[in-house]
């Protein structure tokens, strides 16, 4: 099994609400990532989870929090997002988060903001 | 400023013949190399890697070859099939104590004719 899974797979929220979205993966990877991709550009980095704990914050708004509840599963917490904001939101998880191991990633959640 | 670069947005192939993608990249701390395939409205799927150590790595119907005195490094899709019509992204990674960062290339898109 080389699935990580999203949900939702859309999301449209207003600026004024707040929303979650969710990854999981049973390969038994100890790192998980969360990744933003705005259309015809490569996914950037936001977060990296090693061990459950928080590793790698690229320097991302506050109005983005991560979470990571057990090693099997990742949350994004979205709270008063800005239109700019809306893109592909991709997770992806590799077995440990040092060098040499590659990432399988989700589908994605497409996430508007209006 | 781009770390990770390919050159070329898109590229056409007959089937049959070869596809060859690539990818350049600045930062000499860069250990670990990544090829994925990305089609629309899914996330990207890991094809194939290879380690600074070495300068090839092949994988059925991919090789990719490193060059590490030119920071350069090619896929190359031997024989082309209209299924790998896709967009390519290179990716690089090093590991920055906390963890594996990966950066993503802004993405080749292939077609390969019939």
């Amino acid at each position: 099994d080389t699935e990580v899974t999203q949900t939702p797979k859309h999301l449209v929220m207003g600026m004024t609400n707040k929303k979650s979205l969710k990854c999981e993966q049973h390969m038994g990877h100890r790192a998980m990532y969360w990744y933003k991709q705005k259309a015809k550009k490569p996914p950037e980095l936001m977060f990296v989870y090693s061990y459950e704990k928080l590793s790698i914050n690229e320097s991302v708004p506050s109005r983005f929090s991560p979470e990571c509840p057990n090693s099997s599963l990742l949350n994004l917490h979205l709270h008063a997002l800005q239109p700019e904001d809306s893109a592909l939101y991709l997770c992806a998880s590799s077995q440990a988060a040092t060098s040499g191991y590659e990432q399988y990633f989700g589908p994605g959640t497409r996430l508007t903001v209006t | 400023d781009q770390q990770v670069k390919q050159n070329s947005p898109s590229l056409s192939v007959q089937e049959g013949r070869i596809s060859i993608l690539n990818c350049d990249y600045t930062n000499s701390m860069f250990d670990y190399f990544l090829w994925y395939k990305k089609y629309p409205a899914e996330g990207p799927t890991f094809l194939i890697s290879i380690s600074s150590i070495k300068d090839k790595n092949e994988d059925g119907r991919f090789t990719v070859f490193l060059n590490k005195s030119a920071k350069h490094l090619s896929l190359h899709i031997v024989p082309s099939q209209p299924g790998d019509s896709a967009v390519y992204f290179c990716a690089a990674s090093e590991w920055g104590g906390y963890g594996q960062n990966f950066v993503f290339g802004p993405g080749t898109r292939l077609s390969v004719l019939p």
